[in-house]
This record gives C-alpha cells, sequence and structure tokens, in this order.
C-alpha cells in the first residue's frame, strides 16, 4: 500500500513571494504519477500539476513547479510569485501507472492550508 | 469538455435516516468513477470506484453503498445515516486509459 506524508499543516507566504510545499510518499511500485491538487474555500478539487515519474525532468505549468526527488520519494510544490488566490488547501497524490481493476485510484496526503497575506 | 454534476450541494439529514447522493457527468464516455470522502481537517478517502455499469468496487467497510445503474450515472447510498458519515462526499472521474481525476463540486452533508 502507498503512503503520502505533508509535513506541514498549515504554511502562509506574502503575496508575489515564493513558497515551497513539502510531500513524501512511500511505495514499492516503479511506476507511478505524482499530483498536486487544490481546493479552495470553494473546495472544489483542481489539479494544479503531475509528474510522472519515468521522466526525469520536473513539471512545470506557469507559476507552478515541482521538485521530484524519485530516491528519495520526495514531491515538492513551489509556488511563483504567490497571488491571493492562491490560498487553499493544497494536497499531494499518488497513483500507481497500473491497477489491475483496471481503475486508476488516487492516494492523497493530509494536505497543507496555505494562506497568501497581502 | 466533461463536466461532473452533484446533487445536492447540502444535506443535513437525522441519524437512522436513509441517503442518496447523485453525481452525473457529461462529456465523456465510459468513465470510471470514483466516491471519495473528506471529513473535517483531513484529506480525501476513496470509498468507490466503478469501470462500468453495475461494476463497483468498495475500498472501505462501512454502512455505504454505491450503484452505476447508467454509465453517466453513480449513486451513494445508506440505509442508516451515522453521526460519522458527515463530512465532504466528492465525485470524480477518469478516462480510460487516463490517470488524471477531475472531481465534482462536493455534497456537504451535516448527520444530527
Amino acid at each position: 500500500a502507498q503512503t503520502v506524508t505533508q509535513s506541514q499543516p498549515e504554511m502562509s507566504v506574502q503575496e508575489a513571494e515564493t513558497v515551497t510545499l513539502s510531500c513524501t510518499y512511500d511505495t514499492s511500485e516503479s511506476n507511478y504519477y505524482l499530483f498536486w491538487y487544490k481546493q479552495p474555500p470553494s473546495r472544489q478539487m483542481i489539479l494544479v500539476i503531475r509528474q510522472e515519474a519515468y521522466k526525469q525532468q520536473n513539471a512545470t505549468e506557469n507559476r507552478f513547479s515541482v521538485n521530484f526527488q524519485k530516491a528519495a520519494k520526495s514531491f515538492s510544490l513551489k509556488i511563483s510569485d504567490s497571488q491571493l488566490g492562491d490560498t487553499a488547501m493544497y494536497f499531494c497524490a499518488f497513483m500507481a501507472a497500473y491497477s489491475g481493476a483496471g481503475s486508476y485510484q488516487l492516494t492523497f496526503g493530509k494536505g497543507t492550508k496555505l494562506s497568501v497575506i497581502p | 469538455s466533461q463536466t461532473i454534476h452533484q446533487w445536492p450541494a447540502t444535506l443535513v439529514q437525522p441519524v437512522g435516516s436513509p441517503l442518496s447522493l447523485e453525481c452525473t457527468v457529461e462529456g465523456t464516455s465510459n468513465p470510471n468513477l470514483y466516491w471519495y470522502r473528506q471529513a473535517a481537517g483531513r484529506g480525501l478517502q476513496l470509498l468507490f470506484y466503478s469501470v462500468g455499469i453495475g461494476q463497483i468496487s468498495s475500498e472501505v467497510p462501512q454502512n455505504l453503498s454505491a450503484s452505476r445503474p447508467q454509465d453517466r450515472q453513480f449513486i451513494l447510498s445508506s440505509k442508516k445515516l451515522l453521526l460519522s458519515d458527515s463530512g465532504f462526499y466528492l465525485c470524480a472521474l477518469s478516462g480510460t486509459g487516463v490517470n488524471e481525476q477531475f472531481f465534482g463540486p462536493g455534497t456537504r452533508l451535516t448527520v444530527l
């Protein structure tokens, strides 16, 4: 079974600054995907960024980028030029590349509450 | 593009009453569908998933059940609600061969 750990329950950052959210995971799988989801106060879960484990290059999506360290099983999210709209819960999630049942199951961390301060 | 609808948005029910939450999707065919529960201050817990009509897999034994009567409809039910069933219920989908999951707006359930 996979586990995902987010060690920072809450964080804050000044507007326009950069912040990094940590995530570690444990798995015996060799091929998998990692995701960061954002849940704003509306509680709609929004996919922020994804990373394929077989890719060495870190994924980027506009102001969002990841630092994927496969050997260390670490997957941190960096938010540059933080904006007020970035205030949300952020969840790290793991998915094995293959599920024998034919579905794709996500395992989530407990989340980090990020507050962007004006 | 694909859209997920969840009904109702909020629900307050007494202990011991039945439950029916509905999830319908548009813009995709033969999706994998998922029910998650998010308790206060916690992450998401996968409850059920379905790879097709009538096919339901349960991840957590509990007093909840799920059904998929149509390709784009996923229903979460209970015969008798418990206080511990309170939470935020999210429906999600992934396309066949696609590993990303997209989430609906959720249903907030309060059991009193």
